[in-house]
């Protein structure tokens, strides 16, 4: 059964406090492996895709990256804007619906 | 940039009737999915269409029913509605099942 796990389930940082977000995942034929950004009440907002072991992405102060069993999202000197709940997320079935991960709640405090 | 258009935004519906959400996908993308996410939780899969045909199911209940048009909008109808169905409703869209999936911002459900 695929499966995605994310740690730490929150995270509190002082602004310019770097970090990294962690996701782990258990498939079965890797399709590609996304992260989104979901603010309060809000859709989520898609950041990257990585399709392969080795791969890294970036955007502004994020950067992500892709092992063969995790991905890690880091925050180089985050601002109090960066806050949100960061989801991690794989395609399953034959359509790829998305398996995603409980999240990790991003605070980042002036 | 277009992006996925959700209708109504918000619900307020009594136990036991009926609600439908509609989703209005990225124009030519030809693949839309439903997920539901409720407080503090993550987005679970409902189901998918791929070209205007069911494509996949996931944890949706016998009580809903979902479609996709001849002009690729969909339509989630829930009926016989429980306290438990309130949450947050999304549509995603993308342009096959192999790239990203866009969301929409989403339709808040609240059974009372």
């Amino acid at each position: 059964e695929d499966q995605v796990t994310q740690s730490p389930e929150a995270l509190r940082l002082q602004e310019g406090e770097s970090s990294s977000l962690n996701c782990s995942y258990t498939v079965s034929g890797l399709r590609g492996l996304f992260w989104y950004r979901q603010d309060p009440g809000k859709g989520p907002e898609f950041l990257f895709t990585l399709y392969s072991a080795g791969e890294e992405k970036e955007k502004e102060r994020l950067k992500a990256t892709l092992t063969k069993k995790e991905s890690f999202l880091h925050i180089t000197a985050p601002k109090p804007e960066d806050s949100a709940t960061y989801l991690c997320a794989v395609p399953s079935g034959s359509q790829g619906n998305l398996i995603f991960g409980k999240g990790t709640k991003l605070s980042v405090k002036p | 940039a277009a992006g996925v258009i959700q209708s109504p935004r918000h619900l307020i519906k009594e136990k036991r009737e009926t609600a439908t959400l509609k989703c209005y996908p990225i124009p030519r993308h030809d693949t839309v999915y439903w997920y539901q996410q409720g407080p503090g939780q993550d987005p679970q899969f409902l189901i998918s269409f791929y070209e205007k045909m069911q494509s996949d199911k996931g944890s949706i209940p016998d009580r809903f029913s979902a479609q996709q048009f001849s002009d690729y909008h969909s339509e989630l109808n829930m009926s016989s509605l429980e306290l438990g169905d309130s949450a947050l409703y999304f549509c995603a869209s993308s342009f096959d099942e192999a790239n990203e999936q866009f969301f929409g911002p989403g339709t808040r459900l609240t059974v009372l």
